[in-house]
């Protein structure tokens, strides 16, 4: 059971809007702490999507959006494309001092 | 450009101890960062195991604090992990990166799949 809820899959057209929830409590996003977000591509290392709620590392296209409002936080990825088929993660950090992953979402595009 | 790399044994038995060495190129581990572990059992999610910083200073998952022990090695710019006595539930890829100061994890190492087998 996973500190921060994901649903365990989305999907989506290229010419849609997906979104993945992320949701924790009052102990990790709710007390300020960031959210970031990670892709991985199945047999490779988690990559940094998001970090600090809303912000993309360079090289990450902008159809990779983020937010943040009160215990929860999102993903968004607006058209997205073949390539983007991947599991999602959640991450932020939680009162107990331990850094706390959501369970993964995998997107597929329809 | 920082890159981490994992290393250590494949296979380790039941009530054994796992032993991974994370070395860091392109950076010194003496920077201002802490230094992460994490591992994904086959086909689950990310558990983040703890993390260290050049000082020697660590931070655990209370859920593992009682077997784990980081180290690291300013000489051989690499930072290691051990975690004692191993369960077939400890199968997995393993992974160490860099933290940032506001937590997320960035770059981070291929990953090392270890198997807790007799």
């Amino acid at each position: 059971q996973s500190v921060l809820t994901q649903p365990p899959s989305v999907s989506g057209a290229p010419g849609q809007r997906v979104t993945i929830s992320c949701t924790g409590s009052k102990s990790n996003i709710g007390a300020g702490f960031n959210v970031h977000w990670y892709q991985q591509v199945p047999g490779t290392a988690p990559k940094l999507l998001i970090y600090d709620n809303i912000n993309r590392p360079s090289g990450v296209p902008d159809r990779f959006s983020g937010s943040k409002s009160g215990t929860s936080a999102s993903l968004a990825i607006t058209g997205p494309q073949a390539e983007d088929e991947a599991e999602y993660y959640c991450q932020s950090y939680d009162s107990s001092l331990a850094a706390v992953f959501g369970g993964g979402t995998k997107l597929t595009v329809l | 450009q920082v890159q981490l790399q994992e290393s250590g044994p494949g296979l380790v038995k039941p009530s054994g101890t796992l032993s991974l060495t994370c070395t860091v190129s392109g950076g010194s581990i003496s920077e201002n960062n802490w230094w992460t572990w994490v591992r994904q059992p086959p086909g689950k999610g990310l558990e983040w195991i703890g993390e260290i910083v050049h000082t020697g200073n660590t931070v655990y998952n209370p859920s593992l604090k009682s077997r784990v022990t980081m180290s690291i090695d300013k000489s051989q710019n690499h930072f290691s992990l051990k975690l004692r006595s191993v369960t077939a539930a400890d199968t997995a890829v393993y992974y160490c990166a860099r933290s940032s100061p506001t937590n997320y994890f960035d770059p981070w190492g291929r990953g090392a799949l270890v198997s807790v087998s007799s």
